[in-house]
């Protein structure tokens, strides 16, 4: 099994831009995670769907964030506009509905808004 | 008030050593919980998860939880300097991670 996939694994933007990061989770895992990961802030959830359907977006910081799975095999985080504040590096991870199975983290995307 | 917390360090050990990493939780019907280790620059990996009272052992790691004063340590023996990296704990729901404890083992 190939992982979990992200793509881009570096984003570079200009403040204002529109970015999407994507995600491939595990084939058979049906929960899957947007992390974001600051020094300051530390690994932060963002937003976790069960079966493609969003369940808490509670930690998703603005409206200029948003995400989707429109099928079991890839998800995709926007950011639109984006900020510098925004500069992170940003994880998804997928799993097993159920315990005691932990997360399978993709590589990460590290984003620079400029 | 955040699931797990983890305010210790950076923490340095000399190779050979035993490395003790130490989380707190605040809710106290907390049953289970899991370590995640994470090298410079990569993802977090699971290490180890624990879901009762008491001590866990898979080779070298020791996961220890103490439900009466509502901690959970990770233990290393004989750290290595491969053990290098940051632990993250977090609890039975892994929405809310701690912010982590950086270990350095000195050769």
């Amino acid at each position: 099994d190939a992982g979990v996939i992200q793509s881009p694994r570096h984003e570079v933007t200009e403040m204002g831009q529109e970015v999407t990061l994507r995600c491939k989770p595990i084939s058979g895992h049906n929960s899957l995670f947007w992390y974001r990961q600051t020094m300051m802030r530390g690994l932060e959830l963002l937003i976790y769907f069960n079966n493609n359907v969003p369940i808490d977006d509670s930690g998703m910081p603005e409206d200029r964030f948003s995400a989707k799975m429109p099928n079991a095999s890839f998800s995709t985080l926007k950011i639109q506009p984006s900020e510098p504040r925004d500069s992170a590096v940003y994880f998804c991870a997928s799993s097993l509905p159920s315990h005691p199975y932990g997360y399978t983290f993709g590589s990460g995307t590290r984003l620079t808004v400029v | 008030q955040k699931e797990v917390e983890q305010n210790s360090g950076p923490l340095s050990v000399p190779e050979g050593a035993i490395a003790s990493l130490n989380c707190t939780y605040s809710d106290r019907g907390s049953q289970s919980f899991f370590w995640y280790r994470q090298y410079s620059g990569k993802s977090p990996e699971l290490i180890m998860f624990i879901y009762s009272n008491g001590d866990k052992e898979d080779g070298r790691f020791t996961a220890q939880l103490n439900k009466a004063s509502q901690y959970v340590s990770l233990l290393i023996r004989d750290s290595q300097p491969s053990d290098s990296a940051t632990y993250l704990c977090a609890g039975r729901s892994q929405f809310y991670f701690g912010t982590g404890t950086s270990l350095t083992v000195i050769p």
